[in-house]
């Protein structure tokens, strides 16, 4: 079975400020995705950026990047300029069977903004 | 169509008694999820629907958990004799089958079992 590991459960950091948020997974599978899930207080989960396994690039997305270290199953976030709005719950989640499998999240890690 | 609508919000029961959820999903994804969250946990997957047919259920749907999706298009949650560890946040969540396998999230239905 897939388990997704994020071994901070919080984090903190000054506004317009870089934070790295660290997940690891464990799979044998070689075709699957790998998600950062977004969940502000008490609002719904919005997708913040997506990685397919077999690309090499990082994924980017405006202020947040990912570093996908497949060999070390390894998936970091890392979140340029933090801005009071990007405070949250931060889930790293797996896909696997080609990303069509139910996704498999990790604990979590909150986010605090300090202005 | 303004995304995946779950209903209700929030719903409290006394132990014991069933309880349903519904979730509309994106009008054209022909994928559905169900999910539970506990209190700082991540949501845990539950089943899966493609259409109408569910392709997969985790081993957390006791036989208390039912869910169907009659026509491919809403989907409800059964949940019969409560107890209280049964007290999380249902979440509902859709996908396209062509379009990247992104998940879109409803905002949950809140059960609170006493």
């Amino acid at each position: 079975a897939q388990t997704v590991t994020q071994s901070q459960p919080e984090m903190s950091v000054q506004e317009a400020e870089t934070v790295t948020l660290s997940c690891t997974y464990d799979t044998s599978e070689s075709d699957y995705y790998l998600f950062w899930y977004k969940q502000p207080p008490s609002r719904q989960m919005i997708l913040v950026i997506r990685q397919e396994a077999y690309k090499q690039q990082n994924a980017t997305e405006n202020r947040f990047s990912v570093n996908f270290q497949k060999a070390a199953k390894s998936f970091s976030l890392k979140i340029s300029d933090s801005q009071l709005g990007d405070a949250a719950m931060y889930f790293c989640a797996y896909s696997g069977g080609g990303g069509a499998d139910g996704l498999t999240f990790g604990k979590g890690t909150h986010l605090i903004i300090q202005p | 169509d303004t995304g995946v609508s779950q209903n209700p919000r929030h719903k409290i029961t006394k132990r014991g008694q069933n309880v349903t959820f519904r979730c509309d999903p994106i009008s054209e994804h022909n994928r559905l999820y169900w999910y539970r969250q506990t209190l700082g946990q991540g949501p845990e997957f539950l089943t899966y629907f493609q259409n109408e047919a569910q392709l997969e259920k985790s081993r957390l749907l006791s036989d208390r958990f039912s869910a169907e999706r009659p026509k491919g298009s809403f989907s409800t949650l059964e949940i019969q004799r409560t107890e209280q560890g049964d007290s999380a946040m249902y979440l509902c969540a859709s996908s396209a089958r062509d379009k990247n396998t992104e998940a879109f999230f409803g905002q949950g239905t809140r059960l609170t079992v006493v």
